[in-house]
């Protein structure tokens, strides 16, 4: 079964320091990879996707990822953490049937 | 445009009512979503329309029943609904089923009593 995995289901970084936010897939074809970030009581906001091409991509509010095929991952870093980062952040993966499968997500908090 | 709007954002309904979810876009995507998310958990996909057809119903409940009148709207028409399915409802939409980026609206926050 195609699963989403995202390890600790609760982050705290320290503000100024580096979040790192680990997501691994299961396919044997490369998925479309995605993470999502949802503040309190508010939708699913893209923060950037992987498709094809260059495997470091960058997101909004300096996020980016690295889809590393040989490891299966997709994990999501930004260099410093402000408070405003916090929230749940979504790893997801769309595969072959067009279906959105989704990790359990990751509560990242900011301390100050 | 790239807005999905849904309303209400918040809805308290008693088990014996009926009551609609509406959601609504403007960017001429022909593919749209319903997720239902619990606290704390991931969005779980309930149903797709594509060309304003049903695609995919993931074995959902007949309290719930999905309606698409036009390209642009979506609705989620509600009855009898138990306390275990509050939720916060979410809606998407895509240029296409193919297409790989799903647009999120805000969301219902849904409370059965």
């Amino acid at each position: 079964a195609q699963s989403v995995t995202q390890l600790g289901s609760h982050v705290s970084v320290s503000e100024g320091a580096l979040v790192l936010l680990r997501c691994n897939y299961s396919s044997s074809v490369p998925p479309y990879l995605f993470w999502y970030v949802q503040y309190p009581n508010q939708g699913l906001q893209l923060l950037l996707k992987y498709t094809t091409g260059a495997t470091l991509v960058k997101g909004i509010n300096g996020f980016e990822a690295e889809f590393k095929k040989s490891e299966t991952s997709f994990h999501l870093t930004k260099p410093s953490a402000h408070m405003s980062d916090a929230a749940e952040y979504f790893c997801a993966v769309l595969y072959g049937n067009n279906r959105l499968a989704f990790g359990k997500g990751n509560q990242v908090v900011v301390i100050p | 445009d790239t807005e999905v709007t849904q309303t209400p954002k918040h809805l308290v309904m008693g088990m014996t009512n009926k009551k609609s979810l509406k959601c609504e876009q403007h960017m001429g995507h022909r593919a749209m979503y319903w997720y239902k998310q619990k606290a704390k958990k991931p969005p779980e996909l309930m149903f797709v329309y594509s060309y304003e057809k049903l695609s995919i119903n993931e074995s959902v409940p007949s309290r719930f029943s999905p309606e698409c009148p036009n390209s642009s709207l979506l609705n989620l028409h509600l009855h009898a609904l138990q306390p275990e399915d509050s939720a916060l409802y979410l809606c998407a939409s895509s240029r296409y089923e193919e297409d790989y980026e799903q647009y999120f609206g805000p969301g219902t926050r849904l409370t059965v009593t």
